[in-house]
């Protein structure tokens, strides 16, 4: 069973930038791993920034943007806003089926 | 808009079963795959499984297969996910996730 490792938590200043990362148990995340990024605040569903990598939905600010980055999935936040205070989870396909990371608590101030 | 939305869920005893419904509107159900997500108090996301756009093919998490079903209904622009032997593991909110867009969730407490 793959296992998704993401930072517990990460902080920054307002108009900052911030990159929070994805790695998986089975070795360099590829595009193969088609990895998703998804925003989830307190009392919230979560929504879908990021997917396949670097794609994002038509409501994803453009200070959001997704990579490959050392043999891990990167969502990079340029900028940083007050309301992106959440957290953060990515997913990837891995071995037949799909893992969620463990999320990463992102706090701005 | 666009719209996902969960129901079916509810308190169910341990080793009970529940259905749970994911009915969507106003984007291309049809051709598109369909996950389920739950994320128990407090806890994290966790995939459940998901199906095909034309149902032929289903994935699940180990801690459900043989547990859990995933269907659709193209005609309905519906999926669902049957859930038999419940344990009290299971207690999470479960939402649907389709192109996209996410449901609101909808919240199955199994317990005696």
């Amino acid at each position: 069973q793959t296992v998704v490792t993401q930072e517990p938590s990460l902080t920054v200043s307002p108009g900052g930038t911030v990159t929070l990362t994805c790695v998986s148990s089975t070795g360099a995340v590829t595009s193969g791993y088609f990895p998703h990024w998804f925003q989830q605040k307190p009392g919230q569903g979560p929504t879908t920034l990021i997917y396949n990598t670097n794609n994002k939905l038509s409501w994803t600010p453009a200070r959001f943007s997704g990579s490959l980055l050392g043999g891990k999935a990167a969502l990079t936040v340029s900028g940083v806003q007050p309301e992106d205070e959440a957290e953060y989870y990515c997913l990837l396909y891995s071995g037949g089926s799909w893992v969620f990371g463990g999320g990463t608590k992102l706090t701005v101030l | 808009e666009v719209q996902l939305e969960e129901s079916g869920g509810g308190l169910v005893q341990p080793g009970g079963s529940l259905r749970l419904s994911c009915a969507a509107s106003r984007f291309t159900f049809s051709t598109n795959w369909v996950t389920w997500v739950r994320q128990a108090p407090g806890k994290g996301l966790e995939w459940v499984g998901n199906i095909k756009p034309d149902g032929s093919d289903k994935s699940y998490v180990d801690s459900v297969k043989g547990r859990f079903t995933i269907s659709r209904d193209n005609a309905r622009s519906s999926s669902y996910l049957q859930m038999n032997s419940l344990t009290v593991e299971d207690t999470a909110i479960y939402y649907c996730y389709c192109a996209g867009y996410w449901g609101q969730g909808t919240l199955v407490t199994v317990s005696s």
